[in-house]
């Protein structure tokens, strides 16, 4: 089974500032991640596929990079509506699996 | 537009049994792969089972022997048939569809199921 590292746990940041969340994998999973944001009882929305793509109608402010082992989710300057959980995602082998998530808070 | 409703869960004792099913509109429901991802109370994500457009399934070890995942394109529903419940069992269980090779782009709202005696 691949395992998602998520790191940081909670990331607490002003409004505006620049969000960055890194997702690590134990083996290489190419380019076969999916970022997704988590707001309080509501289901997961897809912000990013296969590391850099954006989802239909996601703003420009996300951005996905990385390759490998290495991923990372950029939000460049937070909106009120950002301050929720995000999980990164691989389906590059299975079992798919999922990160711990990253809750980003306000400060 | 896309929609994906769950339904099925409930209340159930230890070793109880639930058939949880999920219907779908507004796609082309043939075409997706689909999938249950759970989440515990307060807990992350984690994929369950997937069943691909071709009718390949695929387990979670956690859920393997004891899990059954189908679909009847006819009638544009997925189900969960989930067997021998455990407490560590107890999540909302969500409905995800898929293109095949693509990730998961729309979920449905879950259906919560709780183990409990």
């Amino acid at each position: 089974e691949i395992v998602l590292t998520q790191s940081p746990g909670t990331l607490s940041l002003f409004p505006g500032e620049r969000a960055t969340l890194s997702c690590r994998t134990s083996q290489s999973v190419r380019s076969s991640i999916a970022w997704y944001q988590q707001k309080p009882g509501q289901a997961p929305r897809l912000l990013i596929f296969d590391a850099s793509n954006r989802a239909t109608g996601i703003p420009a402010r996300f951005s996905g990079s990385g390759s490998g082992t290495d991923f990372t989710l950029t939000i460049s300057s937070l909106e009120p509506e950002d301050f929720a959980v995000y999980y990164c995602h691989q389906r590059s082998n299975w079992p798919w699996t999922f990160g711990q998530g990253t809750k980003v808070e306000i400060k | 537009e896309v929609q994906l409703l769950e339904s099925g869960g409930g209340l159930v004792q230890p070793g109880g049994s639930l058939r949880l099913s999920c219907a779908a509109s507004g796609f082309t429901f043939s075409s997706c792969a689909m999938s249950w991802v759970r989440q515990a109370p307060g807990k992350g994500l984690e994929w369950v089972s997937s069943v691909g457009t071709d009718d390949d399934t695929y387990y979670a070890d956690s859920v393997k022997g004891r899990f059954t995942i189908s679909r009847a394109n006819s009638r544009k529903t997925l189900y969960l048939q989930v067997n021998s419940l455990r407490a560590e069992d107890t999540a909302l269980y969500y409905c995800a569809k898929n293109l095949p090779g693509r990730p998961f782009d729309f979920w449905g709202q879950g259906t919560l199921v709780t183990v409990s005696s």
